[in-house]
């Protein structure tokens, strides 16, 4: 256990479905990230929160939105997704943002039909 | 921008074996750099980091990495495999605490290790 919990563990969704992804950590930490990890591809950043402010978007398209309505917190609300968004999303948080190790949650998998 | 390559996809070794998964860097300024481990269907675990100081890290499970700023790597050693140690790893660089940097951690493709008895 790292700290960090993610629900669901698995997401099956449409393409004209909305979903939200949930992240919750209890660790005290000021950070907080989103990344999508699929097949054969590196782990991609896709948001990174600091003291509940978003500080990175690194191009992700609209269809996914980020929320950190506290620092124990992060949503990622989905909405008219693609097939090829399918994949492991992983939420982590870090004390800080420089320096520090991230913890991660076990990740929850989206598969888009 | 930051960038981390792993240039081996797989890396095999026999169980009692010495081990190294290779990483190198590219950033501006002083690395903060990373070691992770990730088993099947689960997320990533820590495994070790670099900060400053002793260019020899040592981690969990046994685990070490050297630092070597003339060669801009980060490789990630272990005396003797175990089988248990085979997974999935990576190796990642952060930003160093300065105006304009956000932080963000930066990840490689990732290497298999596979420790056969």
């Amino acid at each position: 256990e790292t700290g960090v919990t993610q629900t669901p563990r698995h997401l099956v969704m449409g393409m004209t479905n909305k979903k939200s992804l949930k992240c919750e950590q209890h660790l005290g930490h000021n950070a907080m990230y989103w990344y999508k990890q699929s097949a054969k591809k590196p782990l991609e950043l896709m948001f990174v929160y600091s003291l509940e402010e978003r500080v990175e978007n690194n191009s992700v398209p609209s269809r996914f939105s980020p929320e950190c309505p506290n620092s124990s917190h992060l949503f990622l609300h989905l909405h008219t997704l693609q097939p090829e968004d399918s994949a492991l999303y992983l939420c982590a948080s870090s004390q800080d943002r420089f320096g520090t190790e991230a913890f991660f949650g076990q990740g929850t998998r989206l598969t888009v039909v | 921008a930051q960038s981390v390559a792993q240039p081996e996809d797989q890396v095999n070794v026999a169980e009692g074996n010495p081990l190294t998964v290779k990483c190198t860097y590219s950033v501006s300024g002083n690395p903060y750099l990373f070691w992770y481990v990730q088993y099947p269907n689960r997320g990533l675990q820590f495994l070790l980091k670099y900060i400053t100081g002793d260019n020899l890290v040592k981690g969990s499970y046994g685990f070490e990495a050297e630092f070597n700023k003339s060669q801009t790597s980060f490789h990630l050693k272990k005396p003797s495999a175990l089988v248990s140690d085979s997974a999935l790893y990576f190796c990642a660089v952060r930003d160093e605490y300065r105006s304009g940097n956000t932080g963000k951690l930066i990840f490689g493709q990732g290497t298999t290790l596979q420790v056969k008895p």
